[in-house]
C-alpha cells in the first residue's frame, strides 16, 4: 500500500511562531486531508486538498500532487493549536491511509 | 447539521467477552467507515461500507471482528471473544458518497480489554 512520512515528527513552538509541517507520499493520490487531533482525541477535519493550496484563518495547505508532497503551514501559532496533526491520503486502493502524525506543542 | 457520533464513548470488557460500537454517519452519507487507533499511531483502516454492502473489509484484522449495516445508515461493529490487544480507540467515519470524498470522523469509542 502507499506509504505516507509526516516530518518532524514533533514540534515546539513558542506562541506567536510560524511553522510548517510536511507530508511525503509514495503514489498518486484521489483525495488528500489533513486534520487536528486534540487532546480528546477528535479528528478535525483542516483541509481536503489532493492538489493545489488552500487557506483557512491561520492556517494553510498546498499540495504539490506530482512531486509527491503536501504542506501545512500554522502562522502566529497559538496554545490552542497543541495536539497532533495527521495526513492521510487515498490512492488506487481507495483506503484512507494516515501518516505518523506530527506532534505539536505550543508554549505561552 | 449533526456530525458523525458514536457510542458508548468509553466501553471496558473483560477478556473473552462480546462488545458491539455503534456508529451514526452524517444523514445522507452513502459511505461509512471504521478505522481503529493504537495509542501514539495514526488510525487504521478496517472496513469500508458503500451502502448496506461491505466494499471492503480487508482491513478487519480476523474473523472474531464484523460489522454491518442493515439498512445504510447506522452501522456497528462487533468484535467477539475479545483479547487485550483488542484495547483501542475505535473510529468510525462517513463521507457524502466515496472515500475519494471527504471524511468525516465522530468522537471514537475507546475500547478497554481487561
Amino acid at each position: 500500500g502507499i506509504q505516507v512520512e509526516q516530518s518532524p515528527p514533533d514540534l515546539i513552538l513558542q506562541e506567536g511562531a510560524n511553522s510548517t509541517l510536511r507530508c511525503n507520499f509514495s503514489d498518486s493520490v484521489n483525495n488528500l486531508q489533513w486534520f487536528h487531533q486534540n487532546p480528546w482525541g477528535q479528528l478535525i477535519n483542516l483541509f481536503y486538498i489532493p492538489s493545489g493550496t488552500k487557506q483557512n484563518g491561520r492556517l494553510s495547505a498546498t499540495t504539490v500532487a506530482t512531486e509527491r508532497y503536501s504542506l501545512l503551514y500554522i502562522s502566529s501559532s497559538q496554545t490552542t493549536d497543541s495536539g497532533v496533526y495527521f495526513c492521510a491520503v487515498v490512492s488506487s486502493d481507495y483506503k484512507l491511509s494516515f501518516g505518523a502524525g506530527t506532534t505539536v506543542t505550543v508554549r505561552a | 447539521g449533526a456530525g458523525v457520533s458514536q457510542t458508548p464513548s468509553n466501553k471496558v470488557t473483560e477478556k473473552g467477552k462480546y462488545v458491539e460500537l455503534r456508529c451514526d454517519p452524517i444523514s445522507g452519507h452513502t459511505a461509512l467507515y471504521w478505522y481503529r487507533q493504537s495509542l501514539g499511531q495514526g488510525p487504521e483502516f478496517l472496513i469500508y461500507f458503500q451502502g448496506t454492502g461491505a466494499a471492503d473489509d480487508s482491513g478487519l484484522p480476523n474473523d472474531r471482528f464484523f460489522a454491518v449495516r442493515p439498512e445504510g445508515s447506522v452501522s456497528t461493529l462487533k468484535i467477539q471473544r475479545t483479547e487485550r490487544g483488542d484495547s483501542a480507540v475505535y473510529l468510525c467515519a462517513s463521507s457524502l458518497m466515496a472515500p475519494t470524498d471527504t471524511q468525516y470522523f465522530g468522537p471514537g469509542t475507546r475500547l478497554t480489554v481487561l
